[in-house]
C-alpha cells in the first residue's frame, strides 16, 4: 500500500519569499514517482513537477524545485519567490509502476501575502 | 479544444435523477480515470480505464457507473445518488506504458450537488 502524509493544512508566505511545502511518504514499491499538483479556487488539477524514485538529481520546473530526500521517503516542494497567483492547495502524490494510480496526501492550503 | 475537457462545470440532481458526466481528452493518451474530492478529503480514485478497458473499480458503489466508449471519452453515468455524493468529480488522462510512471493530466471538474 502507498501513503501519502502533508502535515501542513496550511501555510503562508509572503510575496517574493520562498516557501517549502512538506511531504512524507510510504511505499512497498522499488519503483515509484512522486508528483505534485496546484489546485486554486477554480478546481482543476494542475501539474507541477514529477520525481522519479531512481532520479539521482532533484527535480526542477521553472520557480518549483523538488527536495527529494529518498532515505527520509520525503518529497517537499520548494517554490522560490512567490507569487500572489501561487495562493492554492497544494498536493502531494505517488504513483507506483503498476497501473499509474496516484494517491493523494491531505493537501496544503498555501496563502501569498502582499 | 486542448487537454482535457469535461462537462457540464456545474450539476445540481435530485435522488431521484438520472445524469452523466463526460470527459474528453485531446492528448492522445491511452488511459483516463475518475476521482472523487469531497470537501476537506484528498482526492479518491474512483475508476480506472487503460486502453478503454476497465483496469480498476475501487469499491465504488454501483449508483456510479462509468463507460468508455474509446481512448478519449470517458463518461460517469450517475443515478440514484445521495446527498453524500455530492462532491468535485475529476476526469484525468495519461500515458500508461508497461513499467514507465507518467504524470496525470486533469480536467477542470464537474462540481456536483445532490439534493
Amino acid at each position: 500500500a502507498q501513503k501519502i502524509t502533508q502535515t501542513q493544512p496550511g501555510m503562508f508566505v509572503q510575496e517574493k519569499e520562498a516557501v517549502t511545502l512538506d511531504c512524507t511518504y510510504d511505499t512497498s514499491d522499488p519503483s515509484y514517482g512522486l508528483f505534485w499538483y496546484k489546485q486554486p479556487s477554480s478546481g482543476e488539477m494542475i501539474f507541477l513537477i514529477y520525481q522519479g524514485s531512481y532520479d539521482q538529481q532533484n527535480a526542477t520546473e521553472g520557480r518549483y524545485s523538488l527536495n527529494f530526500q529518498k532515505a527520509r521517503k520525503s518529497a517537499n516542494l520548494v517554490i522560490s519567490a512567490s507569487q500572489l497567483g501561487d495562493s492554492a492547495m497544494y498536493f502531494c502524490a505517488i504513483a507506483g509502476n503498476q497501473g499509474g494510480k496516484l494517491i493523494f496526501g491531505q493537501g496544503t492550503e498555501l496563502s501569498v501575502k502582499p | 479544444e486542448t487537454g482535457v475537457t469535461q462537462t457540464p462545470r456545474h450539476l445540481v440532481m435530485g435522488m431521484t435523477n438520472k445524469k452523466s458526466l463526460k470527459c474528453e481528452q485531446h492528448l492522445g493518451h491511452n488511459a483516463m480515470y475518475w476521482y472523487k474530492q469531497s470537501a476537506k478529503k484528498p482526492l479518491e480514485l474512483m475508476f480506472v480505464y487503460n486502453f478503454k478497458e476497465q483496469t480498476e473499480n475501487n469499491s465504488v458503489p454501483s449508483r456510479f457507473s462509468p463507460e468508455c466508449p474509446n481512448s478519449s471519452h470517458l463518461f460517469l453515468h450517475l443515478h440514484t445518488l445521495q446527498p453524500e455524493d455530492s462532491a468535485l468529480y475529476l476526469c484525468a488522462s495519461s500515458q500508461e506504458g508497461s513499467g514507465v510512471i507518467y504524470e496525470q493530466y486533469f480536467g477542470p471538474g464537474t462540481r456536483l450537488t445532490v439534493t
